[in-house]
């Protein structure tokens, strides 16, 4: 098993541009994460999903969108990228509440 | 919702030393606990959890934690830290309540000197 594979790893982005980070895992969990890791500030919740066709807002959600067609797959979606939105961005998926799995990142810069 | 305090942000200790991780959370119900360790430029692996049964868990690298329910806690341990233990800790819960969102506290950032 893969397990959650992102990406791209690293993208530079100009302000008002848009993007979309992809997140696939290949472990049939119904649930699905998105968050953004700045520094000293841990992580925040962005967009979850319990499972395909259902998505719901974290605490950090406006900027982004999220969809979640299938089982596998939960893009975020970053529409007019502004400076703030500068970050990590890691998915990560879990088959019930006893574990999370993370994918590897990826590092966005918006200048 | 749940929050999850981690009180120390950077913490130094030399090589061989022990090593606490303070880790307090806030929650009425059942909960799982959860460190996570983050390398430079890498992911989060899991590093232990607790679900239930014995309250002390250990992980394969000579890390332990235990869940005391009186006090909210589950404090990260180590006997004698190595050079390679230099890393970011996140603690994180999860709760009977909040579905299977998890909470992870703001993390601590160990730094093992030569």
């Amino acid at each position: 098993n893969a397990g959650v594979t992102q990406t791209p790893k690293f993208r530079i982005l100009k302000i008002g541009q848009s993007m979309t980070l992809q997140c696939t895992q290949d472990m049939n969990h119904n649930y699905m994460y998105w968050y953004r890791q700045d520094p000293g500030m841990g992580l925040k919740l962005i967009y979850y999903s319990v499972g395909a066709g259902i998505t719901d807002k974290g605490e950090v959600p406006n900027g982004y969108n999220v969809s979640r067609s299938t089982t596998e797959d939960f893009p975020l979606r970053l529409e007019l990228a502004a400076p703030s939105q500068t970050s990590v961005y890691f998915c990560a998926s879990s088959l019930d509440r006893s574990q999370q799995y993370f994918g590897p990142g990826t590092r966005l810069t918006v200048t | 919702a749940q929050s999850v305090t981690q009180l120390d942000s950077q913490v130094p200790v030399f090589e061989e030393a022990p090593v606490e991780l303070r880790c307090n959370y806030s929650s009425s119900v059942s909960v799982y606990l959860f460190w996570y360790v983050q390398y430079p430029n890498q992911g989060l692996q899991l590093l232990l959890k607790y679900l239930s049964g014995s309250t002390l868990v250990e992980s394969i690298n000579g890390f332990e934690a235990e869940f005391n329910k009186s006090q909210t806690s589950f404090h990260l341990r180590k006997p004698s830290v190595h050079i390679s233990d230099t890393a970011e800790y996140f603690c994180a819960v999860s709760a009977m309540n909040t579905g299977n969102q998890f909470y992870f506290g703001t993390g601590t950032s160990l730094t093992v000197i030569p």
